[in-house]
């Protein structure tokens, strides 16, 4: 079955260092998503692409995080300078197409920021 | 703006036990609502989809209902099992918008 990857699984840095995770979505989704859920809450959407195109990034604070999609496909998220309220679990999620469709969600990159 | 809700917070029963969780919703507007699972330190995995029109949608041992109009949903588990430990969250679609997350219920079935 086909399946959402990201990599890494697990990311450790300091303060004001960047950071970049990787997305690839399932083959043929159109829709990306990258949400941030902070332990013992629901995830929070950062940015939704749309093929190659930023479709919403209303919550992204684009002062240190950007994302990007440039051929469609796999997608990077990168933060610079990471902060301690940084840390969290990032989630990338693909969906065939509009609204009416079933999200599906990758393993997760957890970041801990010292 | 739509805020969803979770309750309980966290809940342990004894295996073989039915139960029921509860999301709910203040803008009764939406789309549709999702139930999904996550297991600790893991992503989501989808459980159930429920379209605005639609009333209720089952799988296997899982049944979720949904009434708009007094903004709740629930996840009914028939025969639970300790496989069945996990968060469960629940997420609602408004109408040109995005998926809006509840903090999840805990559970934890007890062999």
């Amino acid at each position: 079955e086909a399946e959402v990857a990201q990599s890494p699984r697990y990311k450790i840095t300091e303060k004001s260092q960047a950071v970049a995770f990787w997305c690839d979505p399932i083959s043929g989704h159109a829709t990306l998503y990258w949400y941030r859920q902070i332990l013992g809450q629901g995830p929070e959407l950062l940015v939704q692409f749309q093929d190659e195109s930023v479709v919403d990034d209303s919550q992204l604070p684009k002062d240190r995080f950007s994302a990007e999609r440039l051929k469609g496909v796999d997608s990077t998220l990168k933060i610079q300078p990471a902060e301690l309220g940084d840390s969290a679990m990032y989630l990338c999620a693909s969906s065939f197409g509009g609204f009416q469709e079933t999200q599906y969600f990758g393993p997760g990159t957890r970041l801990l920021v010292l | 703006k739509q805020e969803v809700t979770q309750i309980p917070a966290a809940l342990s029963v004894p295996e073989g036990e039915n139960l029921v969780l509860n999301c709910s919703f203040t803008d009764s507007a939406i789309y549709n609502l999702q139930w999904f699972r996550q297991d600790p330190g893991k992503g989501l995995t989808s459980l159930l989809l429920i379209q605005s029109s639609q009333r209720e949608q089952t799988s296997g041992r899982l049944n979720a209902s949904l009434d708009k109009s007094s903004g709740r949903s629930t996840l009914y588990i028939a025969a639970s099992q300790p496989g069945d430990s996990a968060t469960y969250l629940c997420a609602v679609r408004n109408y040109g918008q995005n998926f809006v997350f509840g903090p999840g219920t805990r559970l934890s079935v007890l062999p």
